[in-house]
C-alpha cells in the first residue's frame, strides 16, 4: 500500500464510450502524474499537476482530459478512445515538481478499448 | 534524443546474486531511479542515486557512474519473490523522468 489509490481497477469500454479514471492519494503530496504503461515499453508520462496547477502536457491526444480539483485527487476523462489506447494507466504523486521527488505509483487501471 | 536502454529480460537463481545494468543518454542529469515493479501491480520505489558510487540497502545495491551515463542494481541472495520487473529512470535538467522500459527478472529455484 503505497498510498495512492486507483479506481477502477479493471476498464472495458467501447470506442463512442465515455468514462473516468480517479486517483486519490493520501500523502500530503502536491505534485501528481498520468502515465501510460504499454508492454515493453518506457513508461511515458502524460499530464503533471503541480499544486493544481498544470505544468505539462506531452502532446497528449484531447481525447485524454485531466482533472484535479485539489492536490488529493486527479481524474483523467476518456472519450472516443482508439483501441491503440488499451494500456495500463498509472497515476503517481509526490512531494512537489522538484527536489528529489521520488514519485509514489497507484496500483494502475487496465484499460481495453474495444 | 534522450534514451534509457536496460535488458528486456534476465533470470537468475534463487540465493544466487544478479546485477541489472542501465545506461542513459539525457540532456543533463539530476538523480537516477530504481524502481520494482510486481506484475499487476505499482511501481515501487527502490534506490535514489545522484552521486558517483554505490549505495547499499540491504539486500538490494544500486551503483553510478555518471562520466560513463551508467547504473546497476545488485540484489544479493535471491528471493522468489523478488521476480518483477526493474524500471530505471533518469531525472533530466528539466527535472522530467524519462523511463526504460524495465528489466522483468526471472528467479528459478
Amino acid at each position: 500500500e503505497t498510498g495512492v489509490t486507483q479506481t477502477p481497477r479493471h476498464l472495458v469500454m467501447g470506442m463512442t464510450n465515455k468514462k473516468s479514471l480517479k486517483c486519490e492519494q493520501h500523502l500530503g503530496h502536491n505534485a501528481m502524474y498520468w502515465y501510460k504503461q504499454s508492454a515493453k515499453k518506457p513508461l511515458e508520462l502524460m499530464f503533471v499537476y503541480n499544486f493544481k496547477e498544470q505544468t505539462e502536457n506531452n502532446s497528449v491526444p484531447s481525447r485524454f482530459s485531466p482533472e484535479c480539483p485539489n492536490s488529493s485527487h486527479l481524474f483523467l476523462h476518456l472519450h472516443t478512445l482508439q483501441p491503440e489506447d488499451s494500456a495500463l494507466y498509472l497515476c503517481a504523486s509526490s512531494q512537489d515538481r522538484e527536489g528529489q521527488e521520488t514519485q509514489y505509483f497507484g496500483p494502475g487501471t487496465r484499460l481495453l478499448v474495444l | 534524443g534522450q534514451n534509457i536502454d536496460q535488458p528486456t529480460e534476465m533470470t537468475a537463481t534463487e540465493g544466487a546474486i544478479v546485477q541489472i545494468n542501465c545506461t542513459y543518454q539525457t540532456s543533463g542529469f539530476n538523480g537516477l531511479f530504481w524502481y520494482q515493479q510486481h506484475a499487476g501491480e505499482a511501481p515501487t520505489f527502490l534506490s535514489y542515486n545522484v552521486l558517483d558510487g554505490l549505495e547499499e540497502k540491504g539486500r538490494f545495491s544500486s551503483f553510478l557512474s555518471r562520466s560513463k551515463g551508467y547504473s546497476y542494481l545488485l540484489l544479493k541472495e535471491l528471493q522468489m519473490k523478488d521476480s518483477a520487473s526493474y524500471l530505471c529512470a533518469v531525472r533530466d535538467s528539466n527535472y522530467q523522468l524519462i523511463w526504460g522500459a524495465g528489466t522483468k527478472l526471472i528467479i528459478k529455484p
